[in-house]
């Protein structure tokens, strides 16, 4: 089954810097990546995803980029702010079924 | 749609009590998921529906947990006797796989047992 590495586990950035989170997958067949963002006693809720046919995608301050040959993708979140603080999941899914997360990415964005 | 409904929104229950967690999936969603989130484990699949018929339970920890989905909008999952590792918030997600969309997450179940 598809096993998705999730690095760091917590990132501390200044506010008005970039944060990136990076992940891996194991299963090539995957091709769509999903990212979601959970805040404190929330449920997680997704902020932008990817398929395989494209490198890059944007959304305003938010960016994912994906490697297929390398099998990672990253989250790029720029000009963070306070309401960015949360914690970060991404997950790999070769056909519609089981959506699996990584670990977790806890960003905390200081003032 | 109300979104994705989960009942209760807190449960506390003693050792050895039996819990069952309820979900009301996204009318239209032939995909329904069971998560449980701890601090330890992170976000765990638990067992997952498509169209009401169990694909994968590979997650479900032991056999004091089970999964049924009698129909396209309803779910439990039920923990039999429930145990004080039980004690997590578990998460329920629905999503339309012909379209290939979003899985959409309840508000979750904050279950303690004591």
């Amino acid at each position: 089954g598809e096993n998705v590495e999730q690095h760091p586990s917590t990132l501390s950035v200044q506010e008005g810097d970039s944060a990136v989170i990076k992940c891996t997958y194991s299963d090539s067949a995957s091709n769509y990546f999903p990212w979601y963002k959970q805040e404190l006693g929330k449920r997680p809720q997704l902020i932008i995803d990817i398929r395989s046919n494209v490198g890059e995608k944007k959304d305003q301050r938010i960016a994912v980029t994906l490697n297929k040959t390398a099998k990672h993708f990253s989250l790029h979140i720029t000009e963070t702010q306070p309401e960015d603080s949360a914690v970060y999941f991404c997950a790999a899914l070769k056909s519609w079924g089981k959506l699996q997360f990584g670990a977790g990415t806890q960003v905390v964005v200081t003032p | 749609d109300a979104g994705v409904i989960q009942s209760p929104r807190h449960e506390v229950t003693e050792m050895g009590q039996e819990v069952t967690l309820r979900c009301k999936p996204i009318s239209g969603h032939d995909y329904l998921f069971w998560y449980r989130q701890t601090m330890m484990r992170g976000l765990e699949l638990l067992i997952y529906f498509n169209n009401n018929v169990p694909i994968d339970d590979s997650g479900m920890p032991e056999d004091r947990f089970s999964a049924k989905m009698p129909n396209a909008s309803f779910s439990t999952l039920k923990i039999q006797p429930s145990e004080p590792r039980d004690s997590a918030v578990y998460f329920c997600a629905s999503s339309n796989g012909q379209m290939n969309t979003e899985a959409f997450f309840g508000q979750g179940t904050r279950l303690t047992v004591v």
